[in-house]
C-alpha cells in the first residue's frame, strides 16, 4: 500500500514570507497527486492536482506544486503568505481506486 | 462544486449501539468514499464503493460496513459502536478526473 509522509504538522510563518510544504510518498508506479486545504469544521477542498503532463501545477491563489519522480515528492509552495492561508493542508496519492493522505501540516501565518 | 450532504452532523452514541451514517450525492458520481479523520493520522480510507451494490474494503475496515443501493446515496454503519471509533467522519464522491469532493463531515462521539 501506498504510503504519504508530512514530515511537518506544524508550519509558522509570517505573513508575506515564502512557504514550503514538503510530501513525499512511497510509490511513483501509477500515482496521481494532490494537495486538499481544509479550513475549520469543514471539509476538506481541492487545492491542485498534478495527473500527467507538466511536473509544475499552480492554483488559482498562488500555491505551486512540483512532482518530482525520482525524489518521489510533491511540495507546496507559495512565494507570499497571507492571514487567510492559515488552514492545515494533507497531501493525498490516488493509486489505482484509493486515495491515501497524509497527516497533515497546520499552516499559520502570523501577521 | 459537487453537492454533498451528510447525515447526521453530529451524534452521540453509547458504546455497544450500533450506528448508521448517510452519505448524498447529486452528481451522479460513480465513486464513492468513507474516510475517518483524527489527529495525527489524516484521513484514513475506511471502504469506498465505484458502483450501485459494489464495495470494497480501505485500509481500516474492521468493525465498519456500508452499503449502496442507489448511485447518490452510501450509508456507512457501525455495527457495534466503540470508544476508539469516535472520530470525524467525511464522504466524498470522485469525478472521471480523480478529483474529490468532500461533505462537511459527521462527528461522532461514542461514550
Amino acid at each position: 500500500a501506498q504510503s504519504v509522509t508530512q514530515l511537518d504538522s506544524q508550519v509558522p510563518v509570517f505573513e508575506e514570507a515564502p512557504v514550503e510544504l514538503r510530501c513525499n510518498y512511497s510509490s511513483s508506479v501509477s500515482v496521481y497527486l494532490f494537495w486538499y486545504v481544509q479550513y475549520p469544521n469543514q471539509g476538506l477542498q481541492l487545492l491542485l492536482k498534478y495527473l500527467s503532463g507538466s511536473t509544475l501545477v499552480e492554483s488559482i491563489n498562488g500555491f505551486e506544486a512540483e512532482f518530482n519522480k525520482s525524489q518521489t515528492s510533491f511540495h507546496l509552495r507559495k512565494p507570499s503568505v497571507h492571514i487567510s492561508d492559515t488552514a492545515e493542508y494533507f497531501c493525498a496519492v490516488s493509486q489505482g481506486h484509493k486515495f491515501y493522505f497524509g497527516s497533515g501540516t497546520k499552516l499559520n501565518v502570523k501577521p | 462544486d459537487a453537492g454533498i450532504t451528510q447525515s447526521p452532523r453530529h451524534k452521540v452514541t453509547e458504546t455497544g449501539t450500533p450506528v448508521t451514517l448517510r452519505c448524498h450525492q447529486t452528481e451522479n458520481h460513480r465513486y464513492m468514499y468513507w474516510y475517518r479523520q483524527d489527529p495525527g493520522h489524516g484521513l484514513r480510507l475506511i471502504h469506498y464503493s465505484y458502483g450501485v451494490k459494489d464495495t470494497d474494503k480501505g485500509e481500516v475496515s474492521d468493525g465498519y460496513s456500508v452499503s449502496r443501493s442507489k448511485t447518490e446515496d452510501f450509508l456507512l454503519t457501525l455495527e457495534s459502536a466503540t470508544s476508539s471509533q469516535t472520530s470525524v467522519y467525511f464522504c466524498a464522491s470522485r469525478t472521471w478526473d480523480n478529483e474529490q469532493f468532500f461533505g462537511p463531515g459527521t462527528r461522532l462521539t461514542v461514550l
